[in-house]
């Protein structure tokens, strides 16, 4: 069984750029969750999607936005970076929904803007 | 609001000591609390996971209980090592879609 796979594991990127960030979820694992993870805090949740649908949101403005395929990976979107967006994105899969499962976390995306 | 509180914030003890880490929620309607481990850097790797209708949950040297009506899990290490350093962060899987984590516990343990 393969866990969560991110790419890349680092970036670097100006400010107003766009960026992107990729995640496969684990095998069985439909329902896909990002966070945001900043220097010395717990992550911060940005989005969650199932079935291709985003399924809920965090406190983040629309210039984050992600993608769900057919095979369950994902993708993060991040328009316009702003220097506070350097952080550590981290990508989880969980089984179902809403069911009693726990996450399986990547590794992540560590993203500087300069 | 879902707040996940963690006590506390960093913490050092001499190798083989048994310790005992803190979290706290603000809203007991949770599906289940996790525990990770976070090294330097690094993505997270769960340790226990324990349902909402479960008390505790040990692996290993781990264990961890869950108080759901006071808002409360602890997680216990015994003979700790150094290779335990690490941030131990507590999570709460709410009714709704999220999982909310609290900053963590930086723990060195020194040999």
């Amino acid at each position: 069984e393969t866990g969560v796979t991110q790419s890349p594991t680092h970036l670097i990127k100006t400010r107003g750029q766009q960026v992107t960030l990729r995640c496969s979820s684990q095998s069985g694992h439909n329902t896909v969750s990002w966070y945001q993870q900043a220097l010395g805090q717990g992550p911060q949740f940005i989005f969650q999607y199932y079935r291709e649908e985003e399924n809920g949101r965090g406190n983040f403005p629309p210039r984050f936005s992600g993608l769900q395929f057919p095979n369950y990976s994902s993708e993060l979107n991040v328009n316009a970076l702003e220097l506070d967006d350097s952080a550590l994105y981290l990508c989880a899969s969980s089984q179902e929904l809403q069911g009693n499962y726990g996450y399986t976390f990547g590794s992540g995306t560590r993203l500087t803007v300069v | 609001k879902q707040e996940v509180t963690q006590i506390p914030a960093a913490l050092s003890v001499p190798e083989g000591e048994n310790l005992v880490l803190n979290c706290s929620f603000t809203d007991s309607a949770i599906y289940n609390l996790q525990w990770f481990r976070q090294d330097p850097g690094k993505g997270l790797t769960s340790l226990l996971l324990i349902q909402s209708s479960q008390r505790e949950q040990t692996s290993g040297r781990l264990n961890a209980s869950l108080d759901k009506s006071s808002g409360r899990s602890t997680l216990y290490i015994a003979a700790s090592q150094p290779g335990d350093s690490a941030t131990y962060l507590c999570a709460v899987r709410d009714g709704g879609f999220k999982t909310i984590f609290g900053a963590g516990t930086r723990l060195f343990v020194k040999a």
